[in-house]
């Protein structure tokens, strides 16, 4: 996890709530990436930036949207939370390699 | 776009065993392939990959292979040991190189007994 934070590491709110989670890099990585992890289904793309205010969806994007103002910080948004994104939300970087390099998690519960 | 299954879902062998685990993957395209282990609690972490124009790789008691006609891969873990015990990973994408999009297996949970 080393040079990757995320912020909270743990919450719970209520549906209908906005909720914004954060990813912080020290690597200055250009790539950065927001996945989900659920049981049996790995993990899915939910968004990902390729510089600084260049973000794209992944698979799983609608409910979410994502902001990059510095190449350090990745946001991940919920607009108004629902019960069916309570889940582990990693974010993860890549630098010069394909391999991805993930954060700790953010374990998210949604009333 | 690419679909991954991996199996089994779980997976118990006995302390210096061998654990075998297999990904099967759609995408022809797809030339990149790493495996993550995630202990509890923590991230996913890299142990290792392979590209398509390589058929096995090795790195100590760990070993890919990769056979591209029939779309699988599979990671090999020899004289296992209780650390080894973790959920793992595998994973495919169409690009070798930084900013690649992963599609990502359901996991396997492998469990040591010592």
């Amino acid at each position: 996890d080393a040079g990757i934070t995320q912020s909270p590491r743990h919450k719970v709110t209520e549906t209908g709530t906005p909720v914004t989670l954060r990813c912080h890099q020290t690597e200055n990585h250009r790539y950065m990436y927001w996945y989900r992890q659920d049981p049996g289904h790995g993990l899915r793309l939910i968004h990902y930036s390729y510089g600084v205010k260049d973000t794209d969806k992944g698979e799983v994007s609608d409910g979410y949207s994502v902001s990059r103002s510095k190449t350090e910080d990745f946001l991940l948004t919920l607009e108004s939370a629902t019960s069916s994104q309570t889940s582990v939300y990693f974010c993860a970087i890549s630098g010069t390699g394909p391999g991805l390099i993930f954060g700790p998690g953010t374990r998210l519960t949604v009333l | 776009g690419e679909n991954v299954e991996q199996h089994p879902s779980t997976l118990s062998v006995q302390e210096g065993d061998s654990a075998v685990i297999k990904c099967t993957y759609s995408d022809s395209a797809s030339n990149y392939f790493p495996w993550y282990k995630q202990e509890l609690g923590k991230g996913p972490q890299l142990i290792i990959d392979i590209r398509s124009n390589v058929g096995e790789k090795k790195d100590q008691r760990i070993a890919v292979t990769l056979n591209k006609t029939a779309k699988h891969f599979s990671l090999h873990i020899t004289e296992t040991q209780p650390e080894d015990s973790a959920v793992y990973f595998c994973a495919a994408s169409n690009r070798d190189n930084a900013g690649n999009m992963l599609t990502f297996g359901g996991g396997t949970r492998l469990m040591v007994k010592p």
